[in-house]
């Protein structure tokens, strides 16, 4: 089945530990994100990338960082400088491309629930 | 301005009404727009995508989009209590970010 795989879909961090989410797509698309998402509220864009080994910072990257070594692979590290890392983290994938491309929608794991202990 | 402006909500409907969820978009580039469905706890599911201007249906969905006006809706008929759930607009631009709008929280009440 093509999809996207976010791995663990619990994870739980100690003060001042760095972790490391794990985001996999079988769907051939050139795009990912990772969000995060606090309760009740919206998707915030984290980090971005259109294509391999090039990625971009989205609007509250500060304590994070990213890689994108392969096309199917994007994981997220929650670094100890980000001070409250406690949400819901998403991650998508699409084709990406050129602004009159259609087919372009979005697809999401089920997400990571990370919570500071 | 926000990129992607929707009203938080709740917006509650009887069940069996028409639910009618709007978003505006900041800027006149994007020409792709989709609809997203988020249950409590659970990742966002896609339900429509728009790509021209005028209304395209889908069952009890049916999406409108307004690119003069920058605007785009989703409507539900006969709106059931499965309906009940946080609806998400975002605009596709190209060799960019997808920016996806704060949501509406929809309650359909039996």
């Amino acid at each position: 089945d093509g999809g996207i795989t976010q791995s663990p879909k619990y994870l739980f961090r100690k003060e001042g530990q760095n972790v490391t989410l794990s985001c996999e797509q079988n769907l051939n698309h050139d795009a990912m994100y990772w969000y995060r998402q606090d309760p009740g509220q919206g998707l915030r864009l984290i980090y971005y990338s259109q294509i391999v080994n090039d990625f971009q910072k989205g609007d509250i990257a500060e304590g994070y960082s990213v890689s994108r070594e392969k096309k199917e692979s994007f994981p997220l590290t929650v670094t100890s400088a980000q001070k409250n890392p406690t949400a819901f983290y998403l991650c998508a994938s699409s084709m990406g491309g050129d602004i009159t491309r259609v087919n372009t929608e979005a697809f999401f794991g089920q997400g990571t629930r990370l919570t500071v202990v | 301005q926000k990129e992607v402006e929707q009203n938080s909500g709740p917006l509650s409907v009887p069940e069996g009404a028409i639910a009618s969820l709007n978003c505006t978009y900041s800027d006149r580039v994007s020409q792709s727009f989709f609809w997203y469905r988020q249950y409590s706890g659970k990742s966002p599911e896609l339900i429509m995508s728009i790509y021209s201007n005028g209304d395209k249906e889908d069952g009890r969905f049916t999406a409108q989009l307004n690119k003069a006006s920058q605007y785009v809706s989703l409507l539900i008929r006969d709106s059931q209590p499965s309906d009940s759930a946080t609806y998400l607009c975002a605009p596709f631009r190209g060799y960019q970010k997808v920016t996806f709008g704060t949501g509406t929280k929809l309650q359909v009440i039996p």
